[in-house]
C-alpha cells in the first residue's frame, strides 16, 4: 500500500528562522494535503497542493509529482507554529494516507 | 458556524463497555470519514461514507460501526471496547471523494 515519510522526525528552531520539511511518497498521488496538528490535538488543513507551488501567508508548499516529493516551508517561524506537521496523500480517490508526521518547536 | 463538531471531547471507560461518538459537519459536504491517531500519532482511516453509503472500510475489528443518518452526520459505535481501542477518533468531511478534507477536534478514548 501507499507510505508517506516525513522527514526530519523533529526540528528545534530559533524564532525567525526558517524550516523546511519534506515529504516522500511511494506511488502516485492524486492528491496531497499538508496539515498542522496542535500539541492539543486539532488538526488543521494548511494546504492542499497535488503538483507545482503554492503560498499562503508564510507557508510555501512545492511538490514535484514525478518524483514522488513535497515540501513546505515555514519562513520567519514563530513560537505558535510549534506542533506537528503532517503531510497526507490520496491515492484511489477516496483514502488519505497520513506520513508519520515532523514534530517542530520554535523556541523564543 | 461552518465546521465538523465531534462530541464528546473525552470519555473515559471500562473493558468491555459500548461507546458511541458523534460527528456532524455543517460544511455542506457529500462525503466524511472516521480515523483512529494511536498513542504514536500515527492516524488511519477507518470510515468512509459518500451520501450516506459506505465506500471505505479498512480492516478493522467488527466491535466497531458507522452510522449514517444523513449526509451531515456520521457516528461511530464500538462494542465492548478493549483496551487497544485508546486512541483519539477524528472526524472528517469533505465536499466530494478525493477532495480537500476538514477534521473535528476529536474524541479522545481511554479504556481502563
Amino acid at each position: 500500500g501507499q507510505q508517506v515519510q516525513q522527514s526530519p522526525a523533529s526540528l528545534v528552531l530559533q524564532e525567525g528562522e526558517n524550516a523546511e520539511l519534506q515529504c516522500n511518497f511511494s506511488s502516485t498521488a492524486t492528491q496531497l494535503q499538508w496539515f498542522y496538528q496542535s500539541p492539543g490535538g486539532s488538526l488543521v488543513s494548511l494546504l492542499s497542493n497535488p503538483s507545482g507551488t503554492k503560498h499562503t501567508g508564510r507557508l510555501t508548499s512545492t511538490t514535484v509529482t514525478k518524483e514522488r516529493r513535497s515540501s513546505l516551508h515555514i519562513s520567519s517561524s514563530q513560537t505558535t507554529d510549534s506542533g506537528t506537521y503532517l503531510c497526507a496523500i490520496f491515492n484511489m480517490g477516496y483514502k488519505l494516507t497520513f506520513g508519520t508526521g515532523t514534530s517542530l518547536l520554535v523556541d523564543p | 458556524e461552518t465546521a465538523v463538531f465531534q462530541t464528546p471531547n473525552y470519555h473515559v471507560t471500562q473493558v468491555g463497555n459500548e461507546v458511541s461518538f458523534n460527528c456532524k459537519q455543517t460544511l455542506g459536504h457529500d462525503t466524511m470519514y472516521w480515523y483512529k491517531q494511536d498513542s504514536k500519532k500515527l492516524l488511519k482511516i477507518m470510515f468512509s461514507y459518500n451520501n450516506k453509503q459506505l465506500i471505505v472500510n479498512e480492516t478493522v475489528p467488527r466491535r466497531f460501526s458507522p452510522q449514517s443518518s444523513d449526509k451531515a452526520h456520521l457516528n461511530l459505535r464500538i462494542k465492548s471496547v478493549e483496551p487497544e481501542d485508546s486512541a483519539v477518533y477524528l472526524c472528517a468531511s469533505s465536499l466530494d471523494r478525493g477532495l480537500e478534507q476538514y477534521f473535528g477536534p476529536g474524541t479522545r478514548l481511554t479504556v481502563l
